[in-house]
């Protein structure tokens, strides 16, 4: 069974702090991994995937097949970093079913 | 292009109600799914479709019904309202790279 942890409900630093936010995951095989944000009063969106190993809004995520874990870091967090941050999985098999963590509620505090 | 819709924003509903919300999309993407989204519990998928006419279960479909007869369309039925139903409703489509687009959610209340 394919499956997310997000050990931290909720995550609190200072602005210009570096914020790491955890996510591991257990699948057999080889998954696609994702980051989703949601920013108060809007849809939730996607931040970034694993695949394309790109930085966005100054976020990194490298997959560690070994430590089956795909961490989200930032090096300097902002106050409009705010937000639900959703760690997900998408199998290759069980035709692509997504699974996602709880979530953590990040704030940056001034 | 709108992407994903949904209606209503806000419902309330009475124990025992029925209502079906609503999920459109204009990416003419073939995997569209439901989710309920609950404080401290992610993201749990209801159900889930691979394209028109093909629909399937998630984790938590007791209660909820589907239908897929459009690639547009996707709603989401709920049978006879209980307060345990009590959520945001979120529906997403599919692109090719495995990324999700969602809808901007139907808040939820069964008194």
């Amino acid at each position: 069974a394919q499956r997310v942890t997000q050990p931290e409900k909720l995550l609190s630093v200072f602005k210009g702090a570096p914020v790491e936010l955890k996510c591991n995951y257990s699948y057999s095989g080889s998954p696609e991994l994702f980051w989703y944000v949601q920013y108060s009063r809007q849809r939730l969106q996607l931040l970034l995937r694993h695949i394309s190993r790109e930085s966005i809004k100054g976020f990194t995520a490298d997959l560690n097949k070994g430590e089956t874990s795909f961490h989200l870091k930032k090096p300097f967090a902002q106050e409009e970093d705010s937000a639900m941050y959703y760690c997900a999985l998408s199998g290759r098999t069980n035709a692509g079913k997504s699974t996602f963590g709880d979530g953590t509620t990040l704030t940056v505090k001034p | 292009n709108a992407g994903v819709t949904q209606t209503p924003k806000f419902q309330v509903l009475k124990t025992g109600q029925s209502m079906t919300l609503q999920c459109a999309q204009d990416m003419n993407h073939e995997y569209m799914s439901w989710y309920r989204q609950d404080p401290g519990m992610g993201l749990r998928l209801i159900h889930y479709s691979v394209g028109a006419g093909i629909t399937d279960q998630g984790e938590v479909p007791n209660g909820y019904n589907v239908s897929r007869s459009t690639t547009e369309d996707f709603p989401l039925r709920l049978l006879s309202a209980a307060p345990s139903q009590t959520s945001v409703y979120l529906c997403a489509t599919r692109g090719r790279a495995g990324e999700q687009f969602f809808g901007p959610g139907t808040r939820l209340t069964v008194l």
